[in-house]
């Protein structure tokens, strides 16, 4: 089974627009985060926001906000007033809490993405 | 040069050729990686270091061959590649990752890698 599913595989908004970017995760561990990173078509990831498991709070960051749903396992990212820069590929990422030896984690999990187009 | 670095940015070489790839990241973090992104597949974990130790083999094909001669530079040595090993290859930066803290990885722009 996947581990991180977004099942958009392209979007479009309206400039000035929000928009909501849909990721659900699959894990048995309580002790989890939760990441959003932007791929522009000039390749480099960049970072956007980070959710914990035991955040009770979503994250925000500037337009960015991560509407966390812990029971349904939802981590979908929102973009308000969205600008044409933002058109870009958007992946949803998983960290997984310690190995089985109670050492911590490091790998990253990654969706498959969704390829967001801001039309003017 | 600020955070992570990758040279070349393509790379066109041929099954028979022997190449490498350089990543530099000016971040001072302990851990770094490399990752393959193949079309229309998410990203693929091939190799992590931490403190200059290889801590992860992805079960990699051994055509790919990683060095990492101190924390800042991370190198993938390549050999008889495969028309297939065509892709983007990513490097990343991190932390050491302690806990579960919000460590997360800084990328580089990649490497756009074709084999002919």
């Amino acid at each position: 089974a996947q581990k991180i599913t977004q099942t958009q595989p392209g979007m479009f908004v309206q400039e000035k627009e929000a928009v909501t970017l849909d990721c659900t995760y699959d894990t048995s561990d309580q002790s989890y985060g939760l990441f959003w990173y932007k791929q522009p078509s000039s390749g480099e990831m960049i970072f956007l926001i980070y959710q914990g498991s035991y955040d009770e709070q979503n994250a925000t960051e500037g337009r960015y906000s991560l509407n966390f749903q812990k029971a349904r396992k939802s981590a979908n990212l929102v973009i308000s007033a969205s600008q044409l820069g933002d058109s870009a590929m958007y992946f949803c990422a998983m960290r997984e809490g310690p190995d089985v030896n109670g050492g911590s984690n490091y790998k990253l999990t990654f969706g498959k993405g969704t390829l967001l187009t801001v039309n003017p | 040069e600020t955070g992570v670095t990758q040279t070349p940015r393509h790379l066109v070489m041929g099954m028979t050729n022997k190449k490498s790839l350089k990543c530099e990241q000016h971040l001072g973090h302990n851990a770094m990686y490399w990752y393959k992104q193949s079309a229309k597949k998410p990203l693929e974990l091939m190799f992590v270091y931490n403190f200059k130790e290889q801590t992860e083999n992805n079960s990699v094909p051994s055509r790919f061959s990683p060095e990492c001669p101190n924390s800042s530079h991370l190198f993938l040595h390549l050999h008889t590649l495969q028309p297939e090993d065509s892709a983007l290859y990513l490097c990343a930066s991190s932390q050491d990752w302690v806990g579960l803290a919000s460590y997360e990885q800084y990328f580089g722009p990649g490497t756009r890698l074709t084999v002919t």
